[in-house]
């Protein structure tokens, strides 16, 4: 089974700027969640999607924002980018009724200039 | 707010060592205690998980023990091996959802061989 795959995998972009990234789960899971992870303050949780609903969110502000297709494929958009955006960020995806194990994807790192 | 303390920030111990990594957590809802292996350029992989009604779980190698009503749970690594070195992640399901894990510092391991 092909694990959690996330495009694209380095990105650059300039202060002000606007990304998305996007993610998708392993083959029949249907919850993707969302985190930061910076040297500073470690893995942080930004959002989780479950049948394209959001079904929880971290303390982030409102640039910040994601959306889940009915594949369960998701996208996170981060808008008026800050040097502070730079961070790795990464998806992982579960199978509610196996434990919500979740299984991370190998992340997209994103250099704010 | 919700905190997950893990502890020691960094471990180093010969080959064929055990080493052990502790964690403590803050919310009285946490009923999910994933461990996590990040190796360098990898996204997390899961290693190991406990659920709040278990007081121990091991695989091979590797064992989790939980404390509830102390809110400790550990990682315990039993003839560590050099490819055990990488960065360990605790987490603890946050605002009793599975969804979101609120994750520690990490634990930076060496084995030395």
């Amino acid at each position: 089974k092909a694990g959690v795959t996330q495009t694209p995998r380095y990105l650059i972009k300039t202060r002000g700027q606007q990304v998305t990234l996007s993610c998708s789960p392993i083959s029949g899971h249907r919850s993707v969640s969302w985190y930061q992870q910076t040297p500073g303050q470690g893995l942080q949780f930004l959002f989780e999607y479950f049948s394209e609903t959001q079904r929880n969110k971290g303390n982030f502000p409102g640039r910040f924002s994601g959306r889940q297709f009915s594949n369960s494929r998701s996208e996170m958009n981060v808008s008026t980018l800050e040097l502070g955006d730079s961070a790795l960020y990464l998806c992982a995806s579960s199978y509610p009724g196996q434990g919500y194990e979740q299984y991370f994807g190998p992340g997209t790192r994103l250099t704010v200039t | 707010g919700e905190n997950v303390e893990q502890h020691p920030s960094t471990l180093s111990v010969q080959e064929g060592d055990s080493a052990v990594i502790k964690c403590t957590y803050s919310d009285s809802a946490s009923n999910y205690f994933p461990w996590y292996k990040q190796e360098l350029g990898k996204g997390p992989q899961l290693i190991i998980d406990i659920r709040s009604n278990v007081g121990e779980k091991k695989d091979q190698r590797i064992a989790v023990t939980l404390n509830k009503t102390a809110k400790h749970f550990s990682l315990h690594i039993t003839e560590t091996q050099p490819e055990d070195s990488a960065v360990y992640f605790c987490a603890a399901s946050g605002g009793g959802s599975q969804g979101n894990l609120i994750f520690g510092k990490g634990t930076k391991l060496s084995v030395k061989p």
